[in-house]
């Protein structure tokens, strides 16, 4: 009931495509649903989180769509860069505080 | 600092050999959390402060497994008589109060021979 399922496990689009990653999870007491990109040798950094009350957040190019009712959610990156190729996780948990991260998604965008 | 400060960023220990791995959250920031990251995995939850507290260990592997944060500042997370399964990255991470944005370090990555 802890676990959150990511897929794809990678993905390769060109630049200037809408690469979509998903994630379920089980645990309806989650309420805090980040992603997080993550560079070779570095942590992982918050690229934007959606909390189960609102159904679509954007931020810039990414932009998170939330379907409470089937318990999953995904992340879009519009206009796609090479520079957006990195490694994508997506996370669920209680407030901010612990977090369960999915087994993450490898992007990468080709010029 | 600016960033979750984590030291050392590389170690090679010996089966067997205890370890010590330290992090330095960003000045303020109350919540501590460590997490170990697998090779091509996610980051697994080992444990979480707020300020000294030590609130939830659940995620700690075995006890040879030890975290501490005795100032409410800087944190230790000890491994003692480290296994070739240890070998992993250790992330830490810290926010300025519960409820806000967490921000991992670098890591420390751990490999055991």
């Amino acid at each position: 009931q802890q676990q959150v399922k990511q897929s794809p496990q990678s993905l390769i689009v060109q630049k200037g495509g809408i690469p979509i990653i998903n994630c379920a999870y089980e645990n309806t007491a989650f309420d805090y649903f980040p992603w997080y990109q993550q560079f070779p040798g570095k942590g992982p950094a918050l690229l934007i989180a959606i909390r189960p009350d609102v159904s679509e957040k954007k931020e810039g190019r990414f932009t998170i769509s939330f379907n409470k009712s089937a318990k999953q959610f995904s992340l879009h990156i519009m206009d796609s860069q090479p520079g957006d190729s990195a490694t994508y996780f997506c996370a669920a948990g209680y407030n901010t505080d612990k977090h369960i991260f999915g087994t993450g998604t490898r992007l990468q965008v080709f010029p | 600092g600016a960033g979750v400060s984590q030291s050392p960023r590389y170690k090679v220990a010996k089966r067997g050999q205890d370890v010590a791995l330290r992090c330095d959250p960003i000045s303020g920031h109350v919540s501590l959390f460590w997490y170990q990251q697998a090779l091509g995995q996610g980051p697994e939850f080992l444990t979480y402060f707020q300020n000294e507290a030590q609130l939830d260990k659940s995620g700690l592997p075995s006890d040879r497994f030890f975290a501490e944060r005795p100032e409410g500042s800087v944190s230790t997370l000890k491994i003692q008589r480290t296994q070739q399964e240890d070998s992993a990255v250790y992330l830490c991470a810290s926010s300025f109060r519960k409820g806000a944005s967490i921000y991992f370090g670098e890591g420390s990555w751990l490999t055991v021979v």
